[in-house]
């Protein structure tokens, strides 16, 4: 089952405007990660925040978590044609050995 | 950082032939293993949990004995899709946590592999 759904479904923006991607979950997470994938291809890895985090930063990418709201977003700046991607969040309800239960996604498109 | 690799990257098989899938993690050792089918333009949905000596745990709807897994060392998990039908076309992912014995100490972040394409024709 899925746990999230990403809001929006897919954005088109001009290169060097920011994109903010929404995720909102459903039950009580260790923690919540944001992924890239490329069309066809693998995962990448971009940010963790654990549930009593409220702001992470990593390069272009700002993500905050709301766990009040139950939701989290990904922001990134000054976006470039290389971003062109999937999006996904995924959470992690309990600490441990436990799958990661990915949102829908949010097909982002860097116009340059 | 760690990696995990599969192999193959990418299968064309007849229908009603049988595929396996390898998930190696290749600096850590990984006592759980996930797999996850994601189909064109979709999210990736869990199909499985593999856990090394032991049977693995199938999500609600996959079939355990189409979809074999196998879990045999700390290093490699397999999928094998029996009896494969053009609708079991996916792009299928593995993911891995270091269970801490050896490699990476950051329990929190599962490694992805790089995925495998399943074509049945």
């Amino acid at each position: 089952s899925q746990q999230g759904e990403e809001d929006p479904q897919a954005l088109s923006i001009q290169e060097g405007e920011n994109a903010t991607m929404n995720c909102s979950y459903k039950t009580s997470i260790n923690n919540l990660q944001w992924y890239r994938q490329n069309s066809g291809r693998g995962l990448v890895h971009l940010i963790l925040i654990r549930s009593n985090e409220r702001e992470k930063h990593s390069g272009r990418l700002r993500v905050t978590l709301d766990t009040s709201k139950k939701s989290s977003s990904l922001l990134i700046t000054a976006s470039r044609a290389a971003d062109t991607a999937s999006y996904f969040c995924a959470t992690e309800t309990v600490s441990g050995n436990t799958p990661l239960v990915f949102g829908k996604g949010t097909r982002l498109s860097v116009i340059a | 950082g760690a990696v995990v690799s599969q192999h193959p990257s990418w299968v064309i098989c007849k229908s009603g032939t049988s595929v396996k899938i390898e998930c190696r993690s290749l600096d850590f050792q990984a006592t759980t293993m996930f797999w996850y089918r994601q189909f064109p333009k979709q999210s990736l949905m869990l199909m499985a949990t593999s856990n090394e000596g032991s049977k693995a745990t199938y999500e609600q709807g996959v079939e355990k004995d189409k979809f074999l897994i196998n879990h045999a060392s700390l290093t490699l998990s397999t999928l094998t899709v029996t009896s494969a039908h053009p609708e079991d076309s996916s792009f299928y992912i593995c993911s891995a946590r270091p269970s801490g014995l050896a490699g990476p100490t950051s329990t929190d972040t599962q490694y992805f592999g790089p995925g495998t394409r399943l074509t049945v024709l």
